[in-house]
């Protein structure tokens, strides 16, 4: 099983900052890595697939990048309806989907 | 627009079954699979399956291989996942969730409402 391991686990900024979330494979998943967004009572959302592709919807600010076994999620300037647990989830050792323990963005 | 409607929460006592229905709209069924994820209280996103909606073909988390099955009825666009005999750890709820066309059925763009089942004496 592809462990993967998000970093930090809390991150405590305030609105108009950048944010860097990390996540780490524990071998290559090339670039089948998503990322996820999501608010407390509902369903996660899709932000990022393929390591660097927006999904539908999702505005500019959000960014990914990486391959093999170092991603990270950048949100340039964060509003205050970013401010969610975010989960990266790997596709690549399929059917075992498995996703990262979280990380978790709140208001300083 | 695709939707995934979800049955209600449930409670059930240790050693019971569940079984939870996720009806889908706005797209044709049998052409995306559902993937069923789950999330304890507090807790991370566990991915538990997968089911063909084309095929019925299902591939299991090994960790609940034996415990859970994966159905859907075309007649009607739902998808099911049940779950037997049940643990306190199985507390957490469960959503569904459909990926994209092609190469991307494991990128999950739409998600259900999520149903909370509680296990509890």
């Amino acid at each position: 099983e592809i462990v993967l391991t998000q970093s930090p686990a809390t991150l405590s900024l305030s609105p108009g900052e950048r944010a860097t979330l990390s996540c780490r494979a524990s071998q290559s998943v090339s670039s089948y890595l998503a990322w996820y967004q999501q608010k407390p009572g509902q369903a996660p959302r899709l932000l990022i697939y393929d390591a660097s592709n927006r999904a539908t919807g999702i505005p500019a600010r959000f960014s990914g990048s990486g391959s093999g076994t170092d991603f990270t999620l950048t949100i340039s300037s964060l509003e205050p309806e970013d401010f969610a647990v975010y989960y990266c989830q790997q596709r690549s050792n399929w059917p075992l989907i498995t996703f990262g323990q979280g990380t978790r963005l709140e208001i300083k | 627009q695709v939707q995934l409607v979800q049955s209600g929460a449930e409670v059930k006592k240790p050693g019971a079954s569940v079984k939870v229905s996720c009806k889908a709209s706005g797209y044709t069924f049998t052409s995306y699979g559902i993937s069923w994820v789950r999330q304890a209280p507090g807790q991370g996103l566990e991915w538990m399956g997968w089911i063909s909606a084309y095929n019925g073909n299902t591939n299991y988390a090994q960790k609940l291989q034996g415990r859970v099955t994966m159905t859907t009825d075309t007649s009607t666009s739902t998808a099911y996942m049940e779950l037997r005999s049940l643990r306190s750890d199985d507390t957490a709820v469960y959503y569904c969730a459909r990926g994209g066309s092609g190469s991307y059925y494991n990128v999950y763009s739409h998600w259900g409402q999520g149903t909370l089942v509680t296990v509890s004496s």
